[in-house]
């Protein structure tokens, strides 16, 4: 069975600098790999997605992942934090098509001015 | 038009009642689920429908009922609801190797 983990469960930056949000996940065969965004009191919104093909990912709103086979790892990144990024982070993984998405616990980001 | 839809948003009721929560999706997907987010923020799958037959039944207690009447449409009810079942219920669907669309969560606090 699949599984993820994130590493922190609330992570705060200042305004300007490097985001990193850290997931590692398992799985016994080639995963797909999901980070989605919760606002609050919203539902969730995908950020961006890897299913086998760039191992860097581009996603919406400056966000970006790199898939490390090696180190099982699918950390998120941003460059340079906004105030509007303040939110909660969910990694994802599943198998194929066919299986369900399971969520790590989830990450809150805090971004002081 | 929003492409998942639930109601209501919002549901405060006593200790048990029967209430349901109801999803739509607009975006011709053949499989929906049902995710429930605890106070702290963890999501785990309740249900899995696929084409109205359901797929996944996770270790939910039979107070839970899924509903599928057609492939756009994947009810919630539950009966004799208890302290512990206030929480946020999303609605989810999906193409088949597609990522997730949520709904915007449907807020159940039960008194």
């Amino acid at each position: 069975a699949q599984s993820v983990t994130q590493l922190g469960s609330h992570v705060s930056v200042s305004e300007g600098a490097l985001v990193l949000l850290r997931c590692n996940y398992s799985s016994s065969v080639p995963p797909y790999l999901f980070w989605y965004v919760q606002y609050p009191n919203q539902g969730l919104q995908l950020l961006l997605k890897y299913t086998s093909a760039a191992t860097l990912v581009k996603g919406i709103n400056g966000f970006e992942a790199e898939f490390k086979k090696s180190e099982t790892s699918f950390h998120l990144t941003k460059p340079s934090a906004h105030m509007s990024d303040a939110a909660e982070y969910f990694c994802a993984v599943s198998t194929s098509g066919n299986t369900p998405l399971v969520f790590g616990k989830g990450t809150r980001l805090s971004v002081i001015a | 038009d929003t492409a998942v839809s639930q109601t209501p948003k919002y549901l405060v009721t006593q200790m048990g009642n029967d209430k349901s929560i109801k999803c739509e999706q607009n975006l011709g997907h053949d499989t929906m689920y049902w995710y429930k987010q605890d106070s702290k923020k963890f999501l785990k799958i309740m249900f899995s429908y696929n084409n109205k037959e359901l797929i996944i039944n996770e270790t939910v207690p039979n107070r839970f009922s899924p509903k599928s009447p057609d492939k756009a449409h994947l009810n919630l009810h539950i009966n004799s609801l208890e302290l512990g079942d206030s929480a946020v219920y999303f609605c989810a669907s999906t193409r088949l190797g597609g990522e997730l669309f949520f709904g915007e969560g449907s807020r159940l606090t039960v008194l």
